[in-house]
């Protein structure tokens, strides 16, 4: 089991540009979370997927970020007309069915930088 | 709504010394809680947790955490501390749906030779 994966793992980019995070989970979970984490601060849920259904969004998560995971397997998080207040670690987490669900397992986080 | 207190930003102890990160959580019921570490650079890493039952639960790296129900906190103990502990602790609570986890803001933990 190679963990959770995600690339890229550094982008920078300018303000108003689309961006495109991918997380792929360990193999046999089922759940499937993202979360951003800021300078100096715990990470703050923003979506999760059980299998290909996304059953919750924070209030964070405004019009311009969209999640999928089209086959139930990895995962897309896209940000569009990226603000300077979207800099921050984006990261990913999944968790296995039965008695590991309550156990997410994280990924090594992409660092996106706005300029 | 659920939320986690980790009174401390900052803490540094001696190589070989004993060491308690607090955390405190709010939350009607009995949540799931657990304790991560992350490195610089690195995701996080989940060090232990607690569920039900024995109040006491070891995890990973010669880490201990105790719940206690009456405090509503569930602090990480280790009895000698190592250099490679140099990192940020996170305390956080799951309200049992496994829907998301709430955490605290962190502890950085500094390890003097």
């Amino acid at each position: 089991d190679t963990g959770v994966s995600q690339n890229p793992r550094h982008k920078i980019t300018k303000r108003g540009q689309n961006v495109t995070f991918r997380c792929d989970p360990i193999s046999e979970h089922n759940r499937l979370y993202w979360y951003r984490q800021t300078l100096g601060q715990g990470p703050e849920f923003l979506t999760y997927f059980q299998n290909e259904a996304q059953l919750e969004k924070s209030r964070l998560l405004s019009d311009r970020f969209s999640a999928e995971r089209p086959k139930g397997s990895f995962s897309t998080l896209e940000i569009q007309r990226t603000e300077q207040g979207d800099s921050a670690m984006y990261l990913c987490a999944s968790s296995g069915p039965g008695t590991g669900t309550y156990e997410q397992y994280f990924g090594p986080g992409t660092r996106l930088t706005v300029t | 709504a659920q939320s986690v207190t980790q009174p401390d930003i900052h803490i540094t102890v001696s190589e070989g010394a004993s060491l308690e990160l607090r955390c405190n959580y709010s939350y009607g019921a009995t949540p799931y809680l657990f304790w991560y570490v992350q490195s610089p650079g690195q995701g996080l890493q989940l060090l232990l947790k607690y569920f039900s039952g024995d109040t006491l639960v070891q995890g990973i790296k010669g880490f201990e955490a105790e719940f206690k129900r009456s405090q509503s906190s569930f602090n990480l103990r280790k009895p000698s501390v190592h250099w490679s502990d140099a990192a940020e602790y996170f305390c956080a609570v799951d309200t049992g749906t496994a829907s998301k986890l709430t955490f605290g803001t962190g502890t950085r933990l500094q390890v003097t030779l």
